[in-house]
Parts: C-alpha cells; structure tokens; sequence
C-alpha cells in the first residue's frame, strides 16, 4: 500500500480553523471505517486525536474533529491556538491487514 | 498511567541484527494488541509490525518481511522486535505503540529508540 496524500504543509491565524485532508483508495480509507489521525510536536511521540474516522479520545478537546468522504477523510481544527503548531498524520487500517500512513502535514498557526 | 518503554537500540553496521524491546506498564497487557512503528529521520511515520492482543497473529509491512519478527512476553509485559539483515533504510526512531482495542488505531505510545545502520 503507498502512503496515504496529505498536504504537506497547512497554516491558519488564531481563532481560524483549518482542514487536513487524507486521500487513499477503495482499499484502505474507502473500504474501512478505520481512520485515525496523530499530533506530534517536535522530539515527541505522535498523539492519538481521532479513531474510527471521528471519534476522540478522552482529553483531547472538542476543537478537534474528523469525517470521510469516500477515499478522503479530513481532519479540522477549529479555533486555532499556538499550541495547535504540529505535525499532524493520518493513518488507516488497509485490505490486506496492515496500516498504512499519510505523509504528514505541518500546521503553522501564523 | 499507561507507559511503554523502548530499549534495544544503536548503531549497527548493515548486515546485522538488533533486537528492541518495549516493556509495557498501566494497562492489561495480555489483552492489547501491540504495534511497532518507525520514523527517519526528518520523515514521516511508517507501520513496521503488529501483533495481536494474544499472539495469533502477526502482521508486516512489506520492507521488512522475511528480516524482522515481532513477538511478545506476556509473563514480562513486554512487546519485542527482532531485526534481521539490517539495511541503512532502517534507521529510524522505533516507537511501540498499544492497539485501542479492535478500533485499529494506536492509543499511547512510547518514547522511542534510535536504530542507526551505518558503515
């Protein structure tokens, strides 16, 4: 499986919202609702934001939101704040029982 | 609280063998299925292995199949990832990650270890 299409790079001012978008196939984004997205911040682990296309975990704030359209999930952030500055990755369950993810998007909050 | 730690890695030459393991902490091991997952330097997240919450099976991505074995401890709590016939494109920081539970995503993660191949 290639890596999923993200953007490479996003950027909002404060208090604006902004939308990731996570292109796959019919084999992995479009065949399963197993979508999950990732913050890291620089020399740090990745943070789960969102399983299963839109859920969130405890703890992580209800700025953050996810969705999927066909082969295309999206993650948004709304209300931006500095502390928002990462890189985000999407990442899916795929037809063949492995996982596979995104490129990876840098978010600056101008 | 959930804690995983990574242990095993350094510099290796191309052509050996490393073994990693991640001791797990906070949460029912035997239960959870267990991921690894890689990252190079300055690039983005690669999958490299999972294995089920109870060791039935396994899966790779397809860089690594044939070279390296995922495997787990449960009597010790912990995940490992034994690397076979290391290549340069294997460096990488290597995170263990925990399965949330048949949602196909990776819920807490540890802080990593660096596996370096080079001449």
């Amino acid at each position: 499986h290639s890596a999923l299409t993200q953007p490479a790079s996003v950027s909002g001012s404060p208090g604006q919202s902004i939308t990731i978008s996570c292109t796959g196939t019919s084999s992995d984004v479009g065949r399963y609702n197993y979508v999950s997205w990732y913050q890291q911040h620089p020399g740090k682990a990745p943070k789960l934001m969102i399983y299963e296309v839109s859920n969130r975990p405890s703890g992580v704030s209800n700025r953050i939101s996810g969705s999927k359209s066909g082969n295309t999930a999206s993650l948004t952030i709304s209300g931006l704040q500095a502390e928002d500055e990462a890189d985000y990755y999407c990442a899916s369950f795929t037809s063949d029982s492995s996982w596979v993810f995104g490129g990876g998007t840098k978010l600056t909050v101008l | 609280q959930v804690q995983l730690v990574e242990s095993g890695g350094g510099v290796v030459q191309p052509g050996t063998s490393l073994r990693l393991s991640c001791a797990a902490s906070g949460f029912t091991f035997s239960s959870s299925g267990m991921h690894w997952v890689r990252q190079a330097p300055g690039r983005g997240l690669e999958w490299v292995a999972n294995i089920l919450n109870d060791g039935s099976e396994v899966s790779y991505v397809d860089s690594v199949k044939g070279r390296f074995t995922i495997s787990r401890d449960d009597s010790k709590n912990t995940v490992y990832l034994q690397m076979n016939s290391l290549r340069t494109e294997d460096t990488a920081v290597y995170y263990c990650a925990k399965d949330r539970g048949f949602t196909w995503s990776f819920d807490y993660w540890g802080q990593g270890t660096l596996v370096t191949v080079s001449s």
